[in-house]
């Protein structure tokens, strides 16, 4: 099983679609979470952090479930822009090391 | 916010020759900087971790005497891609953090590696 995982996608949406990404994680005693976005051949950038009491930036939320191992991204509103891969990423209990899943890519259309 | 610039932005090399790639944080000490390797439509995936003034540690899997990681000062990494061949072919990137534990990691801009 691998560490992160994560519904490759694509997700096609509609402008003002809400769109929700979900992703697993093995290893319960996993400390922090996060999603990054991916523009094709850039670096990641962190779009948040996620917390057990959930939060929200503007149009993207973000919840934590510790008890059954997920994460999810809740995007509403879609924009254009938002078209890209968006990595959850899991900050295992070892050390400073993050662990990315493979990516979801969303595809937003007008 | 702090700024990890990253370069060659692309190299495209021979096959069996070497090709170093530079890690710096521009207005950060970084004691710890991580390397990736993503293929096309793959995850990042972590190949050394390195210390400053330490030897890296390499992800299982990754042959440290091909992948040479030198992290000499707190503000500069490198990784040389030793003899390398097409299957070396992949987006590089490097991440750098602001001290141990420190969660929030700066991304360099990638280095994207043709090998002919």
């Amino acid at each position: 099983r691998k560490e992160v995982e994560q519904d490759p996608g694509p997700f096609n949406v509609p402008e003002g679609a809400t769109v929700a990404f979900n992703c697993t994680y093995s290893n319960s005693a996993s400390q922090s979470f996060f999603w990054y976005r991916q523009d094709c051949r850039k670096e990641p950038k962190l779009l948040m952090s996620v917390y057990s009491s959930g939060n929200e930036d503007g149009r993207f939320t973000a919840q934590l479930n510790r008890a059954s191992q997920y994460i999810s991204l809740l995007i509403r509103d879609s924009k254009l822009s938002d078209s890209a891969t968006y990595l959850c990423v899991v900050n295992m209990e070892y050390g400073n090391k993050l662990v990315f899943g493979a990516g979801t890519i969303l595809r937003v259309k007008s | 916010g702090a700024v990890v610039s990253q370069h060659p932005s692309r190299v495209i090399c021979k096959s069996g020759t070497s090709v170093k790639i530079e890690c710096r944080s521009l207005d950060f000490q970084a004691t710890t900087m991580f390397w990736y390797r993503q293929f096309p439509k793959q995850s990042l995936m972590l190949m050394a971790t390195s210390n400053e003034g330490s030897k890296a540690t390499y992800e299982q899997g990754v042959e440290k005497d091909k992948f040479l990681i030198n992290h000499a000062s707190l503000t500069l990494s490198t990784l040389t891609v030793t003899s390398a061949h097409p299957e070396d072919s992949s987006f590089y990137i490097c991440s750098a953090s602001a001290r141990t534990g420190e969660e929030k990691l700066f991304f360099g801009s990638g280095t994207q590696l043709s090998v002919l």
